[in-house]
């Protein structure tokens, strides 16, 4: 399986400061038909994932625009311009270019 | 709006089986492929199963393959998954995921899951 590594697992925020998350995958993510799926999710305590990022840099529908995410190959980043309250939790990668998809440990962002 | 809804968890005994059920409304289920992923307590995520739109093609992690078995019942929107054998490290909140329609590992909707609790 490929294995997403995260970093930091933990990452204390000051509000409207700017955070960013690495994962790095252990094969290229590039698939077959050209794309590379790389997604980015975000948990809240007590709920379900929400995907914010698909394909490496695409922003889902009614997420906000200081959500980015770049990279390639086997590089990824999540930024995230201006941090706010409601950005608390944790974030996860996740490869979908190889069966079975595999997810990032997890980087816990709080506010400091 | 899309809605995904499990069932079918709770406190079992080792070696008994259990099936989760999933609910769907808000989209054309009968055309998306659809995963199951859990996570145990404190841990991460791992997708156990995906079911193509007309559940011809199925495939699992090397953790569950020949225990769990995916299905879906497109006339009734239903995703589900059996689980045989029950063990300890089956432990897990289990999503049930929508992937998208042109991406068979893209997920994007989740549910708000079940717990499964395997204890003597």
């Amino acid at each position: 399986d490929v294995v997403m590594t995260q970093s930091p697992l933990f990452l204390p925020v000051t509000l409207g400061q700017p955070a960013s998350i690495s994962c790095r995958s252990s094969e290229s993510l590039v698939h077959s038909d050209g794309n590379t799926y790389l997604n980015w999710f975000h948990q809240r305590p007590g709920q379900s994932p929400r995907r914010l990022i698909y394909k490496v840099s695409n922003r889902d529908s009614g997420v906000p625009d200081r959500f980015s995410g770049s990279g390639s190959g086997t590089d990824f980043t999540l930024k995230i311009s201006r941090v706010e309250a409601e950005d608390i939790g944790v974030y996860y990668c996740m490869q979908g270019s190889h069966w079975p998809p595999t997810f990032g440990q997890g980087t816990k962002v709080e506010i400091q | 709006q899309v809605q995904l809804v499990e069932s079918g968890g709770g406190v079992v005994q080792p070696g008994t089986s259990l099936t989760l059920s999933c609910a769907t409304s808000g989209f054309t289920f009968s055309t998306y492929p659809m995963h199951w992923v859990r996570q145990a307590p404190g841990r991460g995520l791992e997708c156990v199963a995906v079911i193509s739109y007309d559940g011809s093609s199925k495939h699992y992690a090397d953790s569950v393959r020949g225990r769990f078995t995916i299905s879906r019942d497109n006339s009734n929107n239903t995703l589900y998954l059996q689980i045989n054998s029950l063990r300890a490290e089956d432990t897990a909140v289990y999503y049930c995921a929508r992937a998208q329609v042109d991406g068979y590992n893209q997920i994007d909707y989740w549910g708000q899951g079940t717990l499964v609790a395997v204890s003597s």
